[in-house]
């Protein structure tokens, strides 16, 4: 079993529509979790961390479920720009990365 | 200012050939990482420095690769004996890396490594 799982989607959604990603994870002593955003033939950015009490950036909302062991993004009121691959990130130790497989997000037009 | 940068952005080696990819993270990040990524799958952990010292190797796939980053800023990764499952994009990635992380990692843009 991968220590970070996600659907690979892709998730092709109309613009304007609301679409929510899980990701699970396996260690229950990570401490720290990111959502990356990853164009294609591009490098990961950042988009956001993900806090117990969860988060909000904008139309971008991320939470927690320490219980459950997994994340979650949601994205309100999709973008065309929007579309990418998003990449859960979750934290082993105090450095390493471990990489969900990422869930690619199409927005049509 | 300047972000994360790698060089070559792509690379095409015959099998068996050594390769070496060059990162310069940003000025001042202490904590260094290179990543592998295949296509479709997400980066995965290959080796991390702290300042020069390698800290983390237990992502190396095998002992053709090896990682250096003598000043404590440039880094490089050698592939040895350069085989196909070796292609995959090459991701190098850097951090303040203070006491208290982990911290957001900053990456590259890669080097795209194919080998035929």
């Amino acid at each position: 079993r991968k220590e970070v799982e996600q659907d690979p989607g892709p998730f092709n959604v109309p613009e304007g529509a609301t679409v929510a990603f899980n990701c699970t994870y396996s260690n229950s002593a990570s401490q720290s979790f990111f959502w990356y955003r990853q164009d294609c033939r591009k490098e990961p950015k950042l988009l956001m961390s993900v806090y117990s009490s969860g988060n909000e950036d904008g139309r971008f909302t991320a939470q927690l479920n320490r219980a459950s062991q997994y994340i979650s993004l949601l994205i309100r009121d999709s973008k065309l720009s929007d579309s990418a691959t998003y990449l859960c990130v979750v934290t082993s130790g105090t450095y390493k990365y471990i990489f969900g497989t990422g869930t690619r997000l199409k927005v049509l037009a | 200012g300047a972000g994360v940068s790698q060089s070559p952005r792509y690379k095409v080696a015959k099998r068996g050939q050594d390769v070496a990819l060059r990162c310069d993270p940003i000025s001042g990040h202490v904590s260094l990482f290179w990543y592998q990524q295949a296509l479709g799958q997400g980066p995965e952990f290959l080796t991390y420095f702290q300042n020069e010292a390698q800290l983390d190797k237990s992502g190396l796939p095998s002992d053709r690769f090896f990682a250096e980053r003598p000043e404590g800023s440039v880094s490089t990764l050698k592939i040895q004996r350069t085989q196909q499952e070796d292609s995959a994009v090459y991701l190098c990635a850097s951090s303040l890396g203070l006491a208290g992380g982990p911290y957001e990692q900053y990456f590259g843009p890669g080097t795209r490594l194919t080998v035929t």
